[in-house]
């Protein structure tokens, strides 16, 4: 069972354009929200996250919206660029209980931005 | 710190051969965890530990053992390896109680099984 739902699959956008892409949950008990980016060859690496007691956090170009009664959230690129292009994946985070520090994580949006 | 680094980083096995990955970080990390990578499939969740001694289940155990006997090292044994479980292997560090501490990753292994 996929706790967390990501889409789309894979994206293409020109290059300073908006790259949205979506997240969905349904466990209430998650409370902490990344967004992990992977380079081609690489590990993924954290680039923002959230908790649900805030509904945007924004870092530079990167912003999450989060909608905790939609038990959504999203990650938005501004004026992306080509070296934004990698795989993206959302994830979440049960803080208690026995699945303590576990991250739950989407199958991953592959992100090209063309020059 | 050399943070997570994970040996050997590309290796070929013949089915039915056993192998270990191995994992290790230096950031006294409590929470340790191994994933594998598959086109479509995201990260999943192989096993996982919350401290020495203590390791779980992730959502794809089978096939692969893990111990935790000292806090920076998390070795992933296949006991027998099956083409199946051509992937890329992920090992993956953290503090447990800190809310908002990162999961860091190592630089991954590719296991081709043939």
């Amino acid at each position: 069972q996929q706790q967390v739902k990501q889409s789309p699959q894979s994206l293409i956008v020109q290059k300073g354009g908006i790259s949205i892409i979506n997240c969905a949950y349904e466990n209430t008990a998650f409370d902490y929200f990344p967004w992990y980016q992977q380079f081609p060859g690489k590990g993924p690496a954290l680039l923002i996250a959230i908790r649900p007691d805030v509904s945007e956090k924004k870092e530079g170009r990167f912003t999450i919206s989060f909608n905790k009664s939609a038990k959504q959230f999203s990650l938005h690129i501004m004026d992306s660029q080509p070296g934004d292009s990698a795989t993206y994946f959302c994830a979440a985070r049960n803080e208690r209980g026995s699945t303590l520090g576990r991250l739950y994580f989407g199958r991953g949006t592959q992100l090209t931005v063309w020059p | 710190n050399a943070g997570v680094t994970q040996t050997p980083k590309f290796q070929v096995l013949k089915t039915g051969q056993s192998m270990t990955l191995q994992c290790a970080q230096d950031m006294n990390h409590e929470y340790m965890s191994w994933y594998r990578q598959d086109p479509g499939m995201g990260l999943r969740l192989i096993h996982y530990s919350v401290g020495a001694g203590i390791t779980d289940q992730g959502e794809v155990p089978n096939g692969y053992n893990v111990s935790r006997s000292t806090t920076e090292d998390f070795p992933l044994r296949l006991l027998s390896a099956a083409p199946s479980q051509t992937s890329v292997y992920f090992c993956a560090s953290s503090y447990v109680r800190h809310v908002q501490e990162t999961q860091y990753f190592g630089p991954g292994t590719r296991l081709l099984v043939l």
